[in-house]
């Protein structure tokens, strides 16, 4: 059973620029969080998605920043004319409903913003 | 809400030597608790994690942790570590929903532990 992937790996963006960043959950997972970890940081939560929905976004930036998760296709997280503060790594996780609060990490998207 | 507090933020010790590193937390409800690795530019990989039970929980590669609740800690242990052990810690928790659905993680801010030989 693979787990949670993300692409890209690494991320390069002009200030100004769009990233999105893409995350495939373990299969049969339907629950995806997004995280981020600035430099020297712990990670911090953005955002919870199940398919179609966004469950608790109370993480995330009100402006530039959107997640969604579609029925069909991975969860992607779209950060919108990107600064230089944005740069971090941004780590999506994913659980299975039944599976009480255990969550699977990927690897991260570490997001560089020239 | 809850929150995390992992007072130190880098713990150097010596290969062979115990090591403990501290975890607190607060909330109003009821948790899970867990601890999380990340070895240097890797992502998290669960160390070990209180779901419910025996308060002592352990890894298979050496680590206890015991969660003490009239303290609200969950401090982490090994008697003997190794070089391999070198990495950074997260405390972390999460509330237990009656639905028992998974909710958010919220993170301690680490701690580096950085092994000597």
């Amino acid at each position: 059973n693979a787990g949670v992937m993300q692409n890209p790996r690494h991320l390069v963006r002009r200030r100004g620029q769009e990233a999105r960043l893409r995350c495939s959950p373990m299969k049969g997972h339907s629950h995806v969080y997004w995280y981020r970890q600035l430099p020297e940081e712990g990670l911090k939560f953005m955002v919870y998605l199940q398919k179609e929905n966004i469950i608790d976004e109370s993480g995330m930036p009100k402006e530039r920043f959107s997640a969604e998760f579609p029925k069909e296709g991975p969860s992607i997280l779209r950060i919108q004319q990107v600064v230089r503060g944005d740069s971090a790594a941004y780590f999506c996780a994913s659980s299975l409903a039944a599976r009480k609060g255990e969550q699977f990490f990927g690897p991260g998207t570490r997001l560089t913003v020239l | 809400a809850q929150s995390v507090t992992q007072l130190d933020s880098q713990v150097p010790v010596f290969e062979e030597a115990p090591v403990e590193l501290r975890c607190n937390y607060s909330s109003s409800v009821s948790v899970y608790l867990f601890w999380y690795v990340q070895y240097p530019n890797q992502g998290l990989q669960l160390l070990l994690k209180y779901l419910s039970g025996s308060t002592l929980v352990e890894s298979i590669n050496g680590f206890e942790a015991e969660f003490n609740k009239s303290q609200t800690s969950f401090h982490l242990r090994k008697p003997s570590v190794h070089i391999s052990d070198t990495a950074e810690y997260f405390c972390a928790v999460s509330d237990r929903r009656a639905d028992s659905s998974a909710s958010k993680i919220i993170f301690g801010s680490g701690t580096r532990l950085s092994i000597r030989p």
